[in-house]
């Protein structure tokens, strides 16, 4: 079936710093891949959609310039998070939606994101 | 933005048990989906749909497109399906990012 990778699974990083967090779609290509973030005790939320060549397209209240997402190929998304605060301690999910196939998205395991 | 509600928040049942996590939605969808999150985080797609019924093993899932209103069942509960149940819908067409409802916790004590 359709497997998503997340590397890395989980993170601590220092205030100030940058992480960087990939999506991989395994054995299929994607057009499109999403992030999205989850904070403890609460749902999902959509962050961004990346299209594969193209700027990515961020929900209300998600700072572009903070969250970067470079989707430069079919099979690789990756989600920077710049001058890593505290408060973006979250978890990281990302799912990929296939070029070809059933219209639905597979979703990646996860990257737990902790600053200190 | 479409609402999505689900309920219960959390349910603990014994072993064996019937279980109905209900999911109404505010707004037309194009497709719902059901998820399933293990208490480390890895999110497992379910189903998608976008009308009718559809039958994996003993999880059975339904939708009312004119009720906005969708259901998902488990036949035979057992302790492994413990887990948070989260259900999603695509307002728009697949292309979409998902707005998920706050799941369900649910519990299957032996």
């Amino acid at each position: 079936g359709a497997v998503v990778s997340q590397h890395p699974s989980r993170v601590i990083c220092k205030s100030g710093t940058s992480v960087k967090i990939e999506c991989r779609s395994l054995d299929f290509q994607a057009t499109t891949m999403f992030w999205y973030r989850q904070f403890p005790k609460q749902s999902l939320m959509l962050m961004a959609t990346s299209n594969e060549g193209s700027k990515a397209t961020y929900e209300q209240g998600v700072e572009k310039d903070k969250f970067l997402i470079n989707h430069a190929s079919l099979t690789l998304s990756t989600l920077t998070v710049t001058s890593a605060h505290p408060e973006d301690s979250s978890f990281y999910i990302c799912s990929a939606k296939p070029a070809a196939g059933p219209d639905t998205q597979y979703f990646g395991p996860g990257t737990r994101l902790t600053v200190l | 933005k479409n609402e999505v509600e689900q309920s219960p928040q959390n349910l603990t049942a014994q072993e064996g048990e019937f279980i109905t996590i209900n999911c109404s939605y505010s707004v037309g969808i194009s497709a719902l989906h059901w998820l399933q999150q293990h208490p480390g985080g890895g999110i497992v797609s379910l189903f998608m749909l976008s009308s009718g019924k559809k039958k994996h093993g003993r999880l059975i899932a339904t939708i009312n497109i004119q009720e906005k209103h969708s259901s998902l069942h488990i036949t035979a509960s057992h302790p492994r399906d413990s887990a948070v149940y989260i259900c999603a819908v695509n307002s728009g067409g697949g292309a979409d990012g998902l707005t998920f409802g706050k799941g369900t916790h649910l519990i299957i004590q032996p």
